[in-house]
């Protein structure tokens, strides 16, 4: 079993509607990442979390320490948001999700 | 599933001693790796995109002649840390693009190596 496991694994969306990617892990940790990966590109950091909630722009980031489970939610999705979104975190050593791949289509 | 290797996990060094870093990728040929490296309570912050054959692609801001790259086969990849200092001290990780991965070109990445500098 994956110390962090991430559902879905794909994901594919209407332009505009809401997305939710659902993060749990099972080790004692210190933060939790969400990371962005577009095809061929490298590693974007979307958030940092240790408690609460964070929000940037239309993406919003929760972390339920006490349940382990984190989720990262896009509102009114766009194409450009289409990537693999990935969780990863972070204790004695970075455990990374499989990561989710999110198709938004126009 | 594909797995990448980081060497050393941890290592302590005296300031002005140069380190080296190694990411493998073990069962698959990586084309392309990524540096990336953590400060304290911060997020990951992208250092340098490794080429196998080419020299390495630095982000803004990232000094190439402190942080040597090296993807010198399709498995492997070096980062050295040149005349390191206390400020170089961080958590370095390593990513690798598998191409034939779950997704295209997915990236797995490696556990990364914490780096202390005294």
């Amino acid at each position: 079993k994956n110390e962090v496991e991430q559902s879905p694994q794909n994901l594919t969306a209407q332009e505009g509607e809401f997305i939710t990617i659902n993060c749990s892990y099972s080790v004692g940790i210190s933060a939790l990442h969400w990371l962005q990966q577009h095809p061929g590109g490298g590693i974007v950091s979307l958030f940092m979390l240790s408690s609460g909630k964070k929000k940037h722009g239309r993406l919003i980031a929760t972390i339920n320490i006490q349940e382990k489970h984190s989720s990262l939610h896009i509102t009114a999705s766009h194409p450009r948001d289409s990537a693999v979104y990935i969780c990863a975190a972070t204790g004695n050593q970075f455990y990374f999700g499989t990561g989710t791949s999110l198709t938004v289509i126009p | 599933g594909a797995v990448v290797s980081q060497h050393p996990s941890r290592v302590i060094c005296k300031s002005g001693t140069s380190v080296k870093i190694e990411c493998r990728s073990l069962d698959f040929q990586a084309t392309t790796m990524f540096w990336y490296r953590q400060f304290p309570k911060q997020s990951l912050m992208l250092m340098a995109t490794s080429n196998e054959g080419s020299k390495a692609t630095y982000e803004q801001g990232v000094e190439k002649d402190k942080f040597l790259i090296n993807h010198a086969s399709l498995t492997l990849s070096t980062l050295t840390v040149t005349s390191a200092h206390p400020e170089d001290s961080s958590f370095y990780i390593c990513s690798a693009l598998n191409p034939g991965g779950a997704y295209q070109e997915t990236q797995y990445f490696g556990p990364g190596t914490r780096l202390l500098v005294l």
